[in-house]
């Protein structure tokens, strides 16, 4: 069973860069692609972007400019990236697997971290 | 971006009862819809993909409908554990996009 972990800080400071990784287990990262969702707390999911093993991304257009993703195949993570930060990025962050056989659909979870950003 | 819109955002119902749940999208996205549950706490899990198809695991008392703009989650009889918040996905095009929600309380 494919088993993800979320882990990083949960507190950063406004302007700066919040950085979040996803360890996963029970299966390699390859060959699949790996998605960032955020929750902020009381409010529905945005879809962050997404990473296929290769390497090849592709963002929401909402964060491009600010959010980076990309994946390690030795130690069998995905990590996230965002610059800048503010108070409206503070949420869940979810990784999950994107299966784009299943109508595209997420079917595995991490149980996501609490990211606050605040001074 | 493809708006999803949900509706009700949430009901009350008693255990028993038929739930449904509607996802409306904003252009035509063929079945490329799915479903989640979500707990308080807790991540997502996938209920419907494919508008219709249900995942592994999940009760038969879950079905989903619908292709185009319009679907439906059903819950032919609620269950203590089924309270909870749901929600659409589209996959039809980038970026993907969620419903707003729906919380089932209950009655």
């Amino acid at each position: 069973q494919v088993q993800l972990q979320e882990s990083g800080p949960g507190l950063v400071k406004p302007s700066e860069t919040l950085s979040l990784t996803c360890s996963v287990s029970g299966g390699s990262i390859s060959n699949y692609y790996w998605s960032w969702i955020r929750q902020p707390p009381g409010k529905g999911l945005e879809w962050l972007g997404y990473i296929f093993h290769s390497g090849s991304t592709k963002y929401n257009p909402s964060l491009e400019s600010r959010v980076s993703m990309s994946g390690d195949t030795s130690k069998n993570q995905i990590s996230l990236k965002m610059t800048s930060v503010t108070a409206a990025d503070a949420a869940v962050y979810f990784c999950a697997r994107w299966l784009p056989d299943a109508a595209g659909s997420f079917v595995f979870w991490g149980q996501g971290i609490l990211v606050i950003v605040s001074s | 971006d493809i708006q999803m819109t949900q509706s009700p955002s949430s009901v009350s119902a008693s255990v028993g009862d038929r739930v449904t749940i509607t996802c409306q999208a904003s252009q035509g996205i063929s079945t490329w819809l799915a479903w989640y549950q979500q707990k308080p706490g807790k991540a997502p899990k996938l209920l419907i993909y494919d508008a219709s198809n249900l995942h592994s695991g999940v009760p038969s008392r879950f079905s989903g409908s619908g292709s185009g703009t319009d679907f439906t989650l059903t819950i032919s009889s609620l269950q203590p554990e089924d309270f909870a918040t749901y929600y659409c996905q589209q996959s039809n095009s980038f970026p993907l996009t969620f419903g707003g929600g729906t919380k089932v309380e209950i009655k």
